[in-house]
């Protein structure tokens, strides 16, 4: 059964700084990696998606990395801004087709202070 | 990007009624739709796949005559909670998924049971 681990539970960084959250799963043979945003009493915003083929995704301010063979992903955040302030989650499936299903970790809380 | 909305945001109810939520892909088709709940500071947990015309797939320890859910068109799933207890008070959250595999969450809709 896969597992999800995301390190650490919560961290409070000041603006400007840049930050890594961290992702690792149990069951390397994944068929992608997602990392997603939840704002307090909302549902989740997608962020970025790897494919298992991929090392990186960029957009904008953000870096996600996937090393499959050890378990592990990274999110970086380049700049924190406060409004960066939300809970990230990252989530990966069990397989492809209709048998999809997404395991997520329990999520990072991240606070960026003004 | 695609967009998935849910009705209602939030609903209070008394023990013992049933609460319909749904959940509909405004600008994709969808033959796949999942349920989360979610607790307070918890992760989000898989509850169901909702498969359009067919029936819904239960993820072990949800019961299935409790939460019922029905996706009866390519657009829309709908998930009854039936005789609501105060222990159903959470979080539930829709996600719809496209062709290749990408999923788009729902705002959410927080249920309180009285």
């Amino acid at each position: 059964k896969q597992e999800v681990t995301q390190i650490p539970a919560a961290l409070s960084v000041p603006e400007g700084e840049n930050l890594v959250l961290n992702c690792s799963f149990t069951d390397s043979a994944i068929y992608n990696l997602q990392w997603f945003r939840q704002d307090p009493g909302k549902g989740l915003t997608s962020l970025l998606l790897i494919q298992s083929s991929q090392r990186e995704q960029t957009s904008g301010r953000l870096n996600a990395s996937l090393d499959k063979s050890s378990g592990r992903s990274t999110l970086y955040i380049a700049a924190s801004q406060p409004g960066d302030s939300a809970t990230y989650l990252c989530a990966v499936p069990n397989s492809g087709g209709s048998n999809y299903k997404l395991t997520f970790g329990k999520g990072t809380l991240l606070t960026v202070n003004p | 990007g695609a967009v998935v909305s849910q009705h209602p945001s939030r609903v209070i109810c008394k023990s013992g009624t049933s609460v319909k939520i749904e959940c509909r892909s405004l600008d994709f088709q969808a033959t796949t739709m999942f349920w989360y709940r979610q607790f307070p500071k918890k992760s989000l947990m898989l509850m169901a796949t909702s498969n359009e015309g067919s029936k819904a797939t239960y993820e072990q320890g949800v019961e299935k005559d409790k939460f019922l859910i029905n996706h009866a068109s390519l657009t829309l799933s709908t998930l009854t909670v039936t005789s609501a207890h105060p222990e159903d008070s959470s979080f539930y959250i829709c996600s719809a998924k496209t062709l290749t595999d990408t999923q788009y969450f729902g705002p959410g809709t927080r249920l309180t049971v009285l």
